[in-house]
């Protein structure tokens, strides 16, 4: 049993570069969400998505871009990395059939731009 | 105002101890209330939902007071395992969204 699942966990990237992490869960949750986590921010939504082909935008979704073709995976780009956006990325799913709106994490990547 | 806030702590208890946190929201029209744990470095656990009539799982017991928009979390017998940070959730309106406290320190000593 799986259930969500990050790519990488570590990366290092340079400022300017394109950068993907993944996201993949096994529950067939609908909804997938993108947060990332600094000291004294706590955690801020960055994009969310509410099924295949639908996403919206969080509270910091400033260059980010997220696609979702599938209903298991949820990829979050940097399209030009910033130093900024060093940062722990975590992804979630949670399941709207219950109406209870509780939300599973994955592991979490740490990103740091160089 | 900050729509979820909590004390930072640190709150050092010893083995045993009872401690409590409190949390507060903004937004009255929130409907769905968590408390998650999160270990160094780890992601975010859901702990337990709040219900408004209150609701126990083991020595841990949360509650949620909707006229004065504040939840509690209650954690008695204390272990060592404990220590963690303890992060209020609240959803937005009603929607899946979830809005995240900074979250309470919680360490406890032999």
């Amino acid at each position: 049993d799986a259930g969500i699942t990050q790519s990488p966990r570590y990366k290092i990237t340079e400022t300017g570069r394109q950068v993907t992490l993944m996201c993949h869960q096994t529950w067939s949750h609908s909804y997938m969400f993108w947060y990332r986590q600094d000291l004294g921010h706590g955690l801020r939504l960055i994009y969310y998505s509410a099924a295949a082909d639908i996403t919206d935008k969080g509270e910091v979704p400033d260059g980010y871009v997220v696609s979702r073709s599938k209903t298991e995976n949820f990829p979050l780009t940097l399209e030009s990395a910033t130093r900024s956006q060093t940062s722990v990325y975590f992804c979630a799913s949670s399941s709207s059939d219950r109406g209870t709106y509780e939300q599973y994490f994955g592991p979490g990547t740490r990103l740091t731009v160089t | 105002r900050k729509e979820v806030e909590q004390d930072p702590g640190p709150f050092n208890v010893p083995e045993g101890a009872t401690v409590a946190f409190n949390c507060t929201y903004s937004n009255s029209a929130s409907q769905s209330f968590f408390w998650y744990r999160q270990d160094c470095r780890k992601e975010p656990k859901l702990l337990m939902s709040v219900y408004s009539s209150g609701n126990e799982d083991g020595r841990f017991t949360a509650q949620l007071n909707r006229a004065s928009q504040y939840i509690s979390l209650l954690i008695r017998d204390s272990k060592l395992s404990d220590s963690a940070t303890y992060l209020c959730v609240v959803n937005v309106e009603d929607t899946d969204k979830l809005i995240f406290g900074t979250g309470t320190r919680l360490q406890v000593f032999p």
